[in-house]
């Protein structure tokens, strides 16, 4: 069983669409994370929901937009892409307070923007 | 705000041999989590080991241990008997223990490990 999954793995898509990632848990964690890994691999925090409240919002963009349905689903909505947006997008989860937040990643989202 | 530096971009070692990658963080806290996370050229990560700072003991998974060096503010990962499979980048992470920072982990530059036959 997939503990964090992802769709899609990768999206090529077209500077100023709009296009949404989508990631859900089944480990019943209560705090889930969008991450972005850049052309050089380092890796930044962009938003953490708990409980399917905004927690996190690290100086990402109005463009990125979260939504949390539930617990278990943290979609990433991004409008108006611009070439800059290119990266990999991993999602992650945890359980707060617990073993330092030890983060369960999900496979990664690769954007490409042409 | 914590930070965390990895100084090695790249290491190199042979099959079988012993490779230790550095990492050393800032951070005002006295309770707090490092990790090792591993990312293959599939992408995913995946932790490799994890230590409490208030334990002195330093921590083994396997092949994997960890030199943590608190005063220091270290935190080395040694690899022993190294594999192929253990090609990878290694990302060194710090996270707060509990409180209301809900967990974002800091992360370093990364280090790719190159193991050769």
């Amino acid at each position: 069983d997939t503990a964090v999954s992802q769709t899609p793995k990768y999206l090529v898509t077209q500077m100023g669409n709009d296009k949404s990632i989508k990631c859900e848990q089944n480990l019943g964690h209560d705090t889930m994370y969008w991450y972005k890994q850049d052309s050089k691999k380092f890796l930044k925090i962009m938003f953490s929901y708990n409980n399917k409240e905004l927690i996190i919002n690290e100086t990402v963009p109005n463009r990125f937009s979260p939504k949390s349905p539930d617990k278990a689903h943290l979609n990433l909505h991004i409008n108006s892409l611009e070439l800059g947006d290119s990266a990999v997008y991993f999602c992650a989860s945890s359980r707060p307070g617990v073993l330092g937040n030890e983060q369960f990643f999900g496979p990664g989202t690769r954007l490409t923007v042409l | 705000a914590q930070t965390v530096t990895q100084s090695q971009p790249e290491m190199s070692v042979q099959e079988a041999e012993t490779v230790t990658l550095s990492c050393t963080y800032d951070t005002s806290e006295n309770n707090y989590y490092l990790f090792w996370y591993k990312q293959p050229p599939s992408r995913q990560m995946i932790l490799v080991i994890r230590q409490e700072a208030y334990k002195q003991q330093n921590a083994t998974e396997n092949r994997f241990s960890v030199n943590f060096q608190k005063a220091a503010k270290s935190f080395s990962l040694k690899i022993s008997d190294s594999q192929l499979g253990d090609t990878a980048m290694y990302f060194c992470a710090f996270g707060r223990d509990g409180g209301t920072s809900y967990g974002k982990l800091t992360f370093g530059q990364g280090t790719i490990l190159t193991v050769h036959p």
